[in-house]
């Protein structure tokens, strides 16, 4: 079955340490995306991107990186500079020229820092 | 800029209750509109969608119709089960293109057996 894979589902960290978010898709989209969600603020784009080797800041890119070597994966890495880290981090993908096309969720990876 | 305003929950049922959830929006444009479902532990599923004025998406028993005079678009089912708790998402989407979906907040469902 085609779909969006994160992991882990669950990771803990210390306070300064950077980490690394996986996620893979095989459904053959363009596009890829990273959320964070907090509870009462719904979703927030941190980035995303539209092709391969070429990435946007989203609302809250700040304390954050990615990359995207191939098309299948977009890893998130939350680096020390990012003040709030511990938050539920949801990966999409969506086919990009495709007007109005859904977006496909992972199940989410919860990190937590302490 | 755009924006999703959602009403406030939590929401509490019983089985087999109506139930309405409100979502209006501020939009630059003319945008989609999408409710996504989010159930416990897991990733967000699309529910359904509209794509302009006048349409109604449904999907499971749940509806809901594009209103560009009041620029709403609320969220219905006739009769919700407990299989339907979970937390539910309005979104919309600039004209032609995925990347900037806004999302409301999210309201939390309920459904007492």
């Amino acid at each position: 079955d085609g779909g969006i894979t994160q992991s882990p589902k669950y990771l803990f960290r210390k306070e300064g340490q950077n980490v690394t978010l996986s996620c893979e898709q095989n459904l053959n989209h363009d596009a890829m995306y990273w959320y964070r969600q907090d509870p009462g603020q719904g979703l927030r784009l941190i980035y995303y991107s539209q092709i391969v080797n070429d990435f946007q800041k989203g609302d809250i890119a700040e304390g954050y990186s990615v990359s995207r070597e191939k098309k299948e994966s977009f890893p998130l890495t939350v680096t020390s500079a990012q003040k709030n880290p511990t938050a539920f981090y949801l990966c999409a993908s969506s086919i990009w020229d495709q007007a109005n096309s859904p977006l496909h969720f992972g199940n989410g990876t919860r990190l937590t820092v302490t | 800029g755009n924006s999703v305003t959602q009403m406030e929950g939590p929401v509490t049922l019983s089985e087999e209750a109506f139930l309405t959830i409100n979502c209006t929006y501020t939009a630059t444009g003319y945008p989609s509109l999408f409710w996504y479902v989010q159930y416990p532990g897991e990733g967000l599923q699309l529910l359904l969608k509209a794509t302009k004025a006048d349409d109604k998406g449904s999907n499971k028993g749940f509806e809901a119709t594009y209103r560009k005079e009041t620029t709403s678009f609320h969220l219905e089912k006739g009769s919700v089960q407990v299989s339907d708790s979970a937390v539910y998402f309005c979104a919309l989407s600039e004209s032609g293109a995925n990347s900037k979906l806004t999302f409301g907040k999210g309201i939390t469902l309920s459904v007492r057996p």
